[in-house]
């Protein structure tokens, strides 16, 4: 079946701008996460979506950041007035139902550029 | 926070060695996992050890748990150059899907 997907697959943006960057979990899985990698760095974790419970929005690094999962499915990580640290991939991972082995499946990554 | 420091940060090894990568981690764990990530982009889960395993093993790969010393290794045998790729340990502290805590990774070269 299909994978986790996400676009754009790049993203180059100004300073200031606002981006949204989409992803497209796997059907049926309930937990969702969004991740995000600077270069030469490991996954820093930014939000997580479980169900229909709040999500878990302790990674994000400031109120610039925000997250939405519309109907349990699809979701947008949206980053307003861009900044040029902002600049990594951005990964978004599903896993799911409890009881699925925990594993979470990665999508391609969105490369975002702020000049 | 990064929680799992990988060790080394790069290795490169000829075709047919084995490459070992080890991680270390700080806090108590429900699991630990190994991800490979080709060319900067999306993830691929490996392998999974639960905290209460001490080795596992699948195909090539083995993974071995010491939770008394908060550490895991990685072994690839007989190794290839499509092994090539950067390889990260990650950790969650609770059952269930949780974020996972992921290290710098180690990029692995293997030369034909």
């Amino acid at each position: 079946g299909a994978g986790v997907s996400q676009s754009p697959s790049n993203k180059v943006t100004e300073k200031g701008k606002d981006v949204e960057l989409r992803c497209d979990p796997i059907s049926g899985h309930t937990a969702l996460y969004w991740y995000r990698q600077s270069l030469g760095q490991g996954l820093e974790f930014l939000i997580y979506f479980q169900g229909n419970s709040a999500p878990d929005k302790s990674g994000l690094p400031s109120d610039r950041f925000s997250a939405e999962r519309t109907g349990g499915s699809v979701s947008t990580l949206t980053i307003q007035r861009t900044q040029q640290e902002d600049s990594a991939v951005y990964l978004c991972a599903s896993s799911p139902p409890s009881g699925g082995g925990w594993k979470q499946f990665f999508g391609p990554g969105t490369r975002l550029t702020v000049l | 926070s990064q929680q799992g420091e990988e060790d080394p940060q790069a290795l490169s090894i000829q075709e047919g060695e084995n490459a070992t990568m080890n991680c270390s981690y700080k806090t108590s764990i429900n699991n630990l996992q190994w991800y490979r990530q080709n060319s900067g982009r999306g993830l691929v889960h490996l392998i999974l050890i639960r905290s209460n395993e001490r080795e596992k093993h699948s195909g090539r790969l083995r993974v071995t748990l010491d939770t008394s010393k908060k550490s895991s290794s990685l072994l690839i045998t007989a190794s290839r150059a499509a092994d090539t790729a950067s390889y990260f340990c990650a950790t969650d502290a609770n059952s269930g899907n949780t974020p996972l805590v992921f290290g710098k990774g180690t990029r692995l070269s293997v030369i034909a």
